[in-house]
């Protein structure tokens, strides 16, 4: 069974504006945490943003913040006021419980490309 | 600091044929992973060491996949005899001892490999 579901495979955004980049997931463990990676042409994974299920608050990393809807188990990315360098492809990705190793379990991606 | 670098960005062989691929770790990172994504897939786990013993090897598709670090430092990949089903990029990533709960996985630029 899919644990990690993007459906938007490719999206355009308007520089300067927000989008939201949607990411499900499916566990049944309570402990969890989930990422989003930003994988520019390089091909480097990035790291953008971490929320652990115990979270209470949504994490926040300067442009980027993550809506955190535990009930609905979605872990949606918004990266607000876009830029030219936002143009990547985005992984959402689950390590079930805390002694997993950082063994992540990713999504299909969703490629954002902003236009001036 | 050098971040987590791979070698080569891209090999191109012979179905049949042997392809080694190098992955030096951040220093000091006892954590290291291979990951892979294979053409339109997601991006999955193939193992993880710590230091120099195989923590988990449990996404390691068949046995033509031999995985090695020597001396806890740098590892190697070797895929014999590679298959077409073989080709993708091949990530590395490392992370210090005790990064569960953040991010703290870092990513290489990846090495793909073409099986023709």
């Amino acid at each position: 069974a899919q644990k990690i579901t993007q459906t938007q495979p490719g999206m355009f955004v308007q520089e300067k504006e927000a989008v939201t980049l949607d990411c499900t997931y499916d566990t049944s463990d309570q402990s969890y945490g989930l990422f989003w990676y930003k994988q520019p042409s390089s091909g480097e994974m990035i790291f953008l943003i971490y929320q652990g299920s115990y979270d209470e608050q949504n994490a926040t990393e300067g442009r980027y913040s993550l809506n955190f809807q535990k009930a609905r188990k979605s872990a949606n990315l918004v990266i607000s006021a876009s830029q030219l360098g936002d143009s990547a492809m985005y992984f959402c990705a689950m390590r079930e419980g805390w002694a997993a190793g950082n063994k992540l379990t990713f999504g299909g991606g969703t490629r954002v490309l902003v236009k001036p | 600091e050098a971040g987590v670098t791979q070698f080569p960005s891209h090999s191109v062989i012979e179905k049949g044929q042997t392809v080694t691929l190098r992955c030096d770790p951040i220093s000091g990172h006892d954590n290291l992973y291979w990951y892979r994504r294979v053409m339109g897939k997601e991006i999955k786990f193939l193992l993880h060491f710590v230091k120099e013993s195989k923590q988990d090897e449990s996404g390691m598709p068949n046995n033509r996949f031999l995985a090695e670090r020597t001396g806890g430092t740098y590892s190697t990949l070797k895929v014999q005899p590679a298959e077409l089903e073989d080709s993708g990029v091949y990530f590395c990533a490392s992370s210090l001892s005790g990064g569960v709960r953040t991010g703290e996985l870092f990513f290489g630029e990846g090495s793909r490999l073409t099986v023709l």
